[in-house]
């Protein structure tokens, strides 16, 4: 079993609309949660950060956690086509520096 | 613009040759890595360094030599791949004991 679990897609949207993403993880050590964006022929960015249980917001993003159930959350309202890029979740247990990704969903928002 | 830039951003080797990946980070951070992207696989950790010292070795096979030799700059000197090699290679940066990593654009290498 891996350690993060994310359905790689593609997922295709009409503009306008709100997004979910999602990932699974076994580790219940896992204390820090990430969000990168990759856009095609580029490297991860960090989009959202969050630690422990809860949700952050920003802009249009908001970031999930329920480490109760092990699922991690990225909602996009409003979705653009620049959305369109593949979305990596990636958790750590803190410390030591070592993020554990998942495999990206490829998202499509489409005019 | 990314405060992490690799080069080349492309590079195509044969098996039998010898070639390096450059990073050069300029955010501050004493922290390095090198990560392997291949088609639908997680992200794979392949090194950290920590203050120019390796505290990491991800299983990586020999023929994939890391080298830091001051905590903005790190090599990857590779020799003797194997097509099963070709992939992403990511750099990337962050402070020590921060999780919040900072990623290069990567050099997309293909082993013919």
């Amino acid at each position: 079993q891996k350690e993060v679990e994310q359905d790689p897609g593609p997922l295709s949207v009409p503009e306008g609309a709100i997004v979910s993403l999602n990932c699974t993880y076994s580790n219940s050590a896992f204390q820090y949660f990430m969000w990168y964006r990759q856009y095609s022929r580029k490297g991860p960015e960090l989009l959202m950060y969050t630690y422990s249980s809860g949700n952050k917001e920003d802009g249009r993003f908001t970031a999930q956690v329920d480490k109760s159930s092990k699922y991690i959350s990225l909602f996009i309202r409003d979705s653009q086509p620049s959305d369109s890029a593949t979305y990596l979740c990636a958790t750590a247990t803190g410390g030591g520096n070592k993020l554990t990704f998942g495999t990206g969903t490829q998202l499509k928002v489409e005019l | 613009e990314t405060g992490v830039t690799q080069t080349p951003r492309h590079l195509v080797m044969g098996m039998t040759n010898k070639k390096s990946l450059k990073c050069e980070q300029h955010l501050g951070h004493n922290a390095m890595y090198w990560y392997k992207q291949s088609a639908k696989k997680p992200l794979e950790l392949m090194f950290v360094y920590n203050f120019k010292e390796q505290t990491e070795n991800n299983s990586v096979p020999s023929r994939f030599s890391p080298e830091c030799p001051n905590s903005s700059h790190l090599f990857l000197h590779l020799h003797t791949l194997q097509p099963e090699d070709s992939a992403l290679y990511l750099c990337a940066s962050s402070p020590i004991g921060g999780t919040e990593a900072f990623f290069g654009q990567g050099t997309r290498l293909t082993v013919v």
